[in-house]
């Protein structure tokens, strides 16, 4: 079965600090894509960033940075320069490319950039 | 493109009523899923389907839920009898096939079950 876990309900982060969202991801399929989605309190789903189970590189997108460790099944989140809108609930997700291309999320971590 | 529409974006109903969510997915994705988000249980993924046909609905919570997609552009989700319980956001989301398809969210559809 294929599961997402986000160990940190809340997080806090100062304005033009950076911060780390972390995600562990469980599955037997070798092939497989991560993502992350904010939402924000208009409740909106906006994609963020794309990882897949075969790439090499980390994935970047502008201030998201992907931080992709396969062996530890770990796809953590790290956003620079922290804004005052980057104040959300951030989830982590996970699609399985042989198991019928379903798509699970986390629970998901509620980030609060404090001023 | 007009992105993933929903309707209606806000029910209030009554205990027993029949309710019905409608979801028109973004033209040329062969993947539509819909979710129910609440505080409590976070985002559940209830059914999927691909080309039209039901993949996976082991997430619908019990058989007063149903859906339907009749073609490629239509999806519904009903709920009868609708229970309080069932309050919550139902998202629909639709995708293109491939990995690094990302999933893209209708604005959702919040129900008031009383």
């Amino acid at each position: 079965a294929q599961k997402i876990t986000q160990t940190q309900p809340g997080m806090f982060v100062q304005e033009k600090e950076a911060v780390t969202l972390d995600c562990t991801y469980d599955t037997s399929d070798p092939s497989y894509g991560l993502f992350w989605y904010k939402q924000p309190s208009s409740g909106e789903m906006i994609f963020l960033i794309y990882q897949g189970s075969y790439d090499q590189q980390n994935a970047t997108e502008g201030r998201y940075s992907l931080n992709f460790q396969k062996a530890r099944k770990s796809a953590n989140l790290v956003i620079s320069a922290s804004q005052l809108g980057d104040s959300a609930m951030y989830f982590c997700a996970m699609s399985n490319h042989n198991y019928g291309q379903n798509f699970v999320f986390g629970p998901g971590t509620r980030l609060s950039v404090l001023p | 493109d007009a992105g993933v529409i929903q309707s209606p974006r806000h029910e209030v109903t009554e205990m027993g009523q029949e309710v019905t969510l409608r979801c028109k997915p973004i033209s040329g994705h062969d993947y539509l899923f819909w979710y129910r988000q609440t505080m409590m249980r976070g985002l559940e993924l209830l059914i999927y389907f691909n080309n039209n046909v039901p993949i996976d609905d082991s997430g619908m919570p019990e058989d007063r839920f149903s859906a339907k997609m009749p073609n490629a552009s239509f999806s519904t989700l009903k709920i009868q009898p609708s229970e309080p319980r069932d309050s919550a956001v139902y998202f629909c989301a639709s995708r293109h096939r491939g990995m690094a398809g990302e999933l893209f969210f209708g604005e959702g559809s919040r129900l008031t079950v009383l």
